[in-house]
């Protein structure tokens, strides 16, 4: 069945520094992928997505490119910030069906 | 921005008592889904709505768990009797219409603990 694998956490980096969350994907079909993004105690928030190969999704600095040949949507971000610690989690959806989520990926920034 | 609106945020519960979330979806959303989130995991589908139709309910514990949408806007779920496993984050989430073109906007969640 369709599945999500990201790279386990915690991650723990300091300010500026530059991150990469991976992220591998299993489905039949062409589906969509996202990153979604929680902050503690709160609900999921959309960060971006990309709805066919090669279609890179950007937000707020952060990046991920739909890359079909190594079923993979790796989030990177050049240069964090304190405010960008929060769990982050990969998601794809085929049209019609439900999401289906990785298990997150926590990030800790420090000043 | 418009808001999934979801009550209570948290709840405590006793085992075995009964325990209701209401979830009230971005108006003109037609599609309405409940999520499951147990601490350290990613979400996992509970109940999919199209309007006031259930379309998915495949992952729904239906011996103790229910799921209503009459009039196809806000939606309630209910847990009788609650079980310890239930702890959880519950979310609610909307679309315009299934499928990854639209939109998916997610609610702040309700937190259940049953001690």
């Amino acid at each position: 069945g369709d599945s999500v694998t990201q790279m386990e956490g915690p991650v723990t980096l300091s300010e500026e520094a530059f991150l990469t969350i991976n992220c591998t994907y299993t489905a039949t079909g062409y589906p969509s992928l996202f990153w979604y993004v929680q902050y503690p105690g709160e609900g999921l928030q959309l960060l971006l997505k990309a709805t066919k190969a090669d279609d890179k999704g950007s937000n707020k600095g952060f990046e991920a490119t739909y890359r079909k040949e190594t079923t993979s949507f790796h989030l990177e971000k050049g240069s964090v910030q304190v405010s960008d610690s929060a769990v982050y989690f990969c998601a794809l959806i085929k049209t019609g069906n439900q999401f289906y989520f990785g298990t997150g990926t926590s990030l800790t920034v420090i000043p | 921005e418009a808001e999934v609106a979801q009550s209570p945020r948290y709840k405590i519960t006793e085992k075995s008592q009964a325990v209701a979330f209401w979830c009230d979806p971005i108006s003109g959303h037609a599609t309405l889904y409940w999520y499951r989130q147990i601490l350290g995991q990613g979400p996992e589908l509970l109940v999919q709505f199209q309007d006031e139709s259930v379309v998915d309910d495949s992952q729904l514990p239906k011996d103790r768990f229910s799921a209503e949408r009459l009039k196809g806007v806000d939606s309630t779920l209910k847990i009788q009797p609650a079980e310890l496993g239930d702890s959880a984050m519950y979310l609610c989430a909307s679309s315009l219409a299934p499928g990854s073109d639209y939109g998916y906007t997610f609610g702040s969640g309700t937190r259940l603990t049953v001690v």
